[in-house]
């Protein structure tokens, strides 16, 4: 069936360091891929999306980009702040075209001063 | 509110006792999802409404799980017999289309906890 595996965290970064998460996913077709953040105290929010191969999506600094050969959509910025200290998941749409979401495990980036 | 709200936001419930939780989705939205979320790791499908409409409930994990939207927009997700393993956060997103890609917009979860 449908997943999706990102890397362990926590990740610990100082502030304008680089941003890679790596996520990876196993699907039949060609499945939506998104990013949704995690705030402390808050709800899941769409950070970005790609809905074909080689689609790059971006919002806020960050991007990632749908690799079709690699199975992959893996998460970047280019200077990470503070602000960015949250709870990152990625997911794809099933294959069952009832608009599910297959979320990987998260992944707990802390920033620090 | 311009947002899904949920309702209550925090349930603690003893084994063996009902609980039911409300999710208010955006107005208009079409789709309505539920999603349980245990610590420490991704949410996981429940159930899926198109208006009053349960197209899919493969994700619930057993019988005593039962979800309704009888008028297509507010829905109930109930929990009968509470056991210690329904223990989550319970999330619900709405979303206006009723095809892919489905943008899915989440309230701020109901945090369960049976004891």
């Amino acid at each position: 069936g449908d997943s999706v595996t990102q890397m362990e965290g926590p990740v610990t970064l100082s502030e304008e360091a680089f941003l890679t998460i790596n996520c990876t996913y196993t699907a039949t077709g060609y499945p939506s891929l998104f990013w949704y953040v995690q705030y402390p105290g808050e709800g899941l929010q769409l950070l970005l999306k790609a809905t074909k191969a080689d689609d790059k999506g971006s919002n806020k600094g960050f991007e990632a980009t749908y690799r079709k050969e690699t199975t992959s959509f893996h998460l970047e910025k280019g200077s990470v702040q503070v602000s960015d200290s949250a709870v990152y998941f990625c997911a794809l749409l099933g294959s069952s075209n009832t608009g599910k979401l297959i979320f990987g495990q998260g992944t707990t980036l802390q920033v620090k001063p | 509110g311009a947002g899904v709200s949920q309702s209550p936001r925090y349930k603690v419930a003893k084994r063996g006792q009902d609980v039911a939780l409300r999710c208010d989705p955006i107005s208009g939205h079409v789709s309505l999802f539920w999603y349980q979320q245990a610590l420490g790791q991704g949410p996981e499908f429940l159930t899926y409404f198109q208006n009053e409409a349960q197209l899919d409930k493969s994700g619930l994990p057993s019988d005593r799980f039962f979800a309704e939207r009888p008028e297509g927009s507010v829905s109930t997700l109930k929990i009968q017999r509470t056991q210690q393993e329904d223990s989550a956060v319970y999330l619900c997103a709405s979303s206006f289309p009723a095809r892919p890609p489905y943008e899915q917009y989440f309230g701020p979860g109901t945090r369960l906890t049976v004891t």
